[in-house]
């Protein structure tokens, strides 16, 4: 079976400071991967997303993700945080016609 | 830019009401979905579509029905809702074959 796992389910960082919220995911196929943000009270907006090609994905808002196929990670970076970041990020997979949602990763942002 | 909407931002129904959450996109995708989201148990697809009046249960269908008569709107109903149902239910609309999930803002129902 697919999954996707966020090894963290609250990260808080003070504004300024890099953050990293990780993920890992479980596939024998071929694999696509997502990074969503969801604000509070709104719906999920894609961040970023891996198809083929170079393993460093750029997504808006400074964020960027290293696929890692020997660790099976796609983790999620940011060098300089600010406080409008605080937010929900979701990690997904797409196999088989089919997308699976990590659990989620409460980011906040302490001035 | 796509567009997924849905018919209320926040619901207050009370226990044993049928309700119904409507969601409409305006991409001309074929691939419909409805999701619930709960603290800590991150999404969780209750039924989706591939197409018009096709409909397919996803991990968590129980207490729900959904109808998709057009392309544009897919509908979820609960018969009876319960206090269980409370939640965010997310709709989402994505193309046939590798594309971008698209998810509207939210419906934030409480069943008292």
């Amino acid at each position: 079976a697919q999954s996707v796992t966020q090894l963290d389910s609250q990260v808080p960082v003070f504004e300024e400071a890099p953050v990293e919220l990780r993920c890992n995911y479980s596939s024998s196929v071929s694999v696509y991967l997502f990074w969503y943000v969801q604000y509070p009270n709104q719906g999920l907006q894609l961040l970023l997303k891996y198809l083929s090609g170079s393993t460093l994905v750029k997504g808006i808002n400074g964020f960027e993700a290293e696929f890692n196929k020997s660790q099976t990670s796609f983790h999620l970076r940011k060098p300089s945080v600010h406080i409008s970041d605080t937010a929900e990020y979701f990690c997904a997979s797409f196999t088989g016609n089919q997308f699976y949602f990590g659990t989620g990763t409460s980011l906040t942002v302490i001035p | 830019d796509v567009k997924v909407t849905q018919s209320s931002r926040y619901l207050v129904k009370r226990t044993g009401e049928k309700v119904f959450l409507e969601c409409v996109q305006d991409m001309d995708h074929e691939n419909m979905f409805w999701y619930r989201q709960d603290p800590g148990l991150g999404l969780r697809l209750i039924y989706f579509s591939y197409d018009v009046k096709m409909k397919e249960k996803g991990d968590i269908p129980e207490g729900y029905s959904v109808s998709r008569e057009k392309k544009e709107r897919f509908s979820l109903i609960l018969e009876s809702a319960s206090t269980n149902q409370t939640s965010m239910y997310l709709c989402a609309s994505r193309p046939s074959g590798l594309g971008t999930q698209y998810f509207g803002p939210g419906t934030r129902l409480t069943v008292l």
